[in-house]
């Protein structure tokens, strides 16, 4: 079955550190990957989408995700982390269903330290 | 701007009561789905619709109902409110076969008392 784990419920960082989210799925064809932001009192936004072709994709807000096929990973990177990033980020992937449907990961509380 | 609205922020309902919870896309997509997001379990769809009157089952779906008459409009019902129903209820859409950006409403914090 498809499935997305995100192994870390919460994060603490300071600001200016950089920031690596875990995300790992599982999913027999070639996967669709996301990752959206969700702050305080708001709907989804998505940062960034992973199909296919080069494995490092750049996103919205200086994020920036790597796909890894052999482990299986979609990792959430940036270099250096502002107060506003404080949220909850959501890991998904795409399974071809019926025209299309997103499985979430639990998702990764993110707090940053001034 | 690309939209979808949930008709209610925030709703109150008494345990037993039956409850509607609407929600409105304006993109002209074909995919429309419901979430439930509780703390530590993220987003787990309940159903999602590919078509009008076309509905499957997500991965939670007992205790609710779907209704999409129109394509526009993709309605999630409690038939029996519970207070195990209590929760953040998501509706999205998205075009239809294509991975492309799924749109989020604002969310509905249901309680059932």
């Amino acid at each position: 079955a498809q499935s997305v784990t995100q192994p870390d419920i919460h994060i603490t960082v300071s600001e200016g550190a950089s920031l690596e989210l875990r995300c790992n799925y599982s999913y027999g064809a070639t996967p669709y990957l996301f990752w959206y932001v969700q702050s305080p009192g708001q709907g989804l936004q998505l940062l960034l989408k992973y199909f296919s072709g080069d494995t490092l994709v750049q996103g919205i807000k200086g994020f920036e995700a790597e796909f890894k096929r052999s482990q299986s990973s979609f990792n959430l990177r940036k270099p250096s982390v502002h107060w506003s990033d404080a949220a909850e980020y959501f890991c998904a992937v795409g399974v071809n269903n019926q025209g299309g449907k997103l499985i979430f990961g639990q998702g990764t509380e993110l707090s940053v330290k001034p | 701007d690309v939209k979808v609205t949930q008709s209610s922020r925030y709703l109150v309902k008494r345990t037993g009561e039956k409850v509607f919870l609407e929600c409105v896309q304006d993109m002209d997509h074909e995919n429309m789905f419901w979430y439930r997001q509780d703390p530590g379990l993220g987003l787990r769809l309940i159903y999602f619709s590919y078509d009008v009157k076309m509905k499957e089952k997500g991965d939670i779906p007992e205790g609710y109902s779907v209704s999409r008459e129109k394509k526009e409009r993709f309605s999630l019902i409690l038939e029996s409110a519970s207070t195990n129903q209590t929760s953040m209820y998501l509706c999205a859409s998205s075009p239809y076969g294509l991975f492309t950006e799924a749109f989020f409403g604002q969310g509905t914090r249901l309680t059932v008392v």
